[in-house]
């Protein structure tokens, strides 16, 4: 069945380090998405990409900075400068970027702090 | 900047009645509006998409409206089951230089009591 993967589904983070969530995508899609959800909160958008080697800055995109080499990987890196990285991260593609196609999520990796 | 408001946290009810949740937008003209479900732990699953010019759109139990007037979707689930026990968020697309990038509302959490 095609999806969205992502792993770790728990990931801990240390002070001072940097930490990577895979997010894979077997739909054939164009674009993907990162969100950022705390508890109670809908969805910020960290950063987007509409195709491959090209992504944007979303509305909350200081301390975070992904990639696409691959139009299956959209990698997501917490840095150190995110103070305050405990959330649910949730990765998303679509058919195309800006039509009327909805969103396919995976079902997110908790970040913590140690 | 644009907003998106959900009716009260949470909505409480009893089995086989119809659950109505609300979707407000202020200083935005949407091209589109999405409704998801998300169950604790997963990521969000879409349901519906709406368009500004359609008034109303049906999937089985489910039933959207999009009022570009008072700039509101309601989103209605008749015969209500536990099972249709979430959060259901909202979620507008933007157009021009907002294309592709969704905003989500907070979510209102649903719970249908048998």
């Amino acid at each position: 069945d095609g999806g969205i993967t992502q792993s770790p589904k728990y990931l801990f983070r240390k002070e001072g380090q940097n930490v990577t969530l895979s997010c894979e995508q077997n739909l054939n899609h164009d674009a993907m998405y990162w969100y950022r959800q705390d508890p109670g909160q809908g969805l910020r958008l960290i950063y987007y990409s509409q195709i491959v080697n090209d992504f944007q800055k979303g509305d909350i995109a200081e301390g975070y900075s992904v990639s696409r080499e691959k139009k299956e990987s959209f990698p997501l890196t917490v840095t150190s400068a995110q103070k305050n990285p405990t959330a649910f991260y949730l990765c998303a593609s679509s058919i195309e970027l800006g039509y009327n196609q909805p969103q396919h999520f995976g079902d997110g990796t908790r970040l913590s702090i140690l | 900047s644009q907003k998106i408001e959900q009716n009260s946290e949470a909505l409480n009810i009893q089995e086989g009645k119809t659950a109505t949740l609300t979707c407000n937008y202020t200083n935005y003209s949407p091209a589109y509006l999405q409704w998801y479900r998300q169950d604790p732990g997963r990521g969000p699953v879409f349901l519906l998409l709406i368009r500004e010019n359609e008034k109303e759109k049906r999937k089985e139990r489910l039933k959207v409206t999009f009022d570009t007037t008072l700039k509101q979707s309601l989103f209605h689930i008749t015969a209500s089951q536990p099972a249709d026990s979430a959060t259901y968020l909202c979620a507008l697309d933007g157009i021009g230089t907002n294309a592709g990038k969704s905003t989500f509302g907070d979510g209102t959490t649903l719970t249908v009591k048998p």
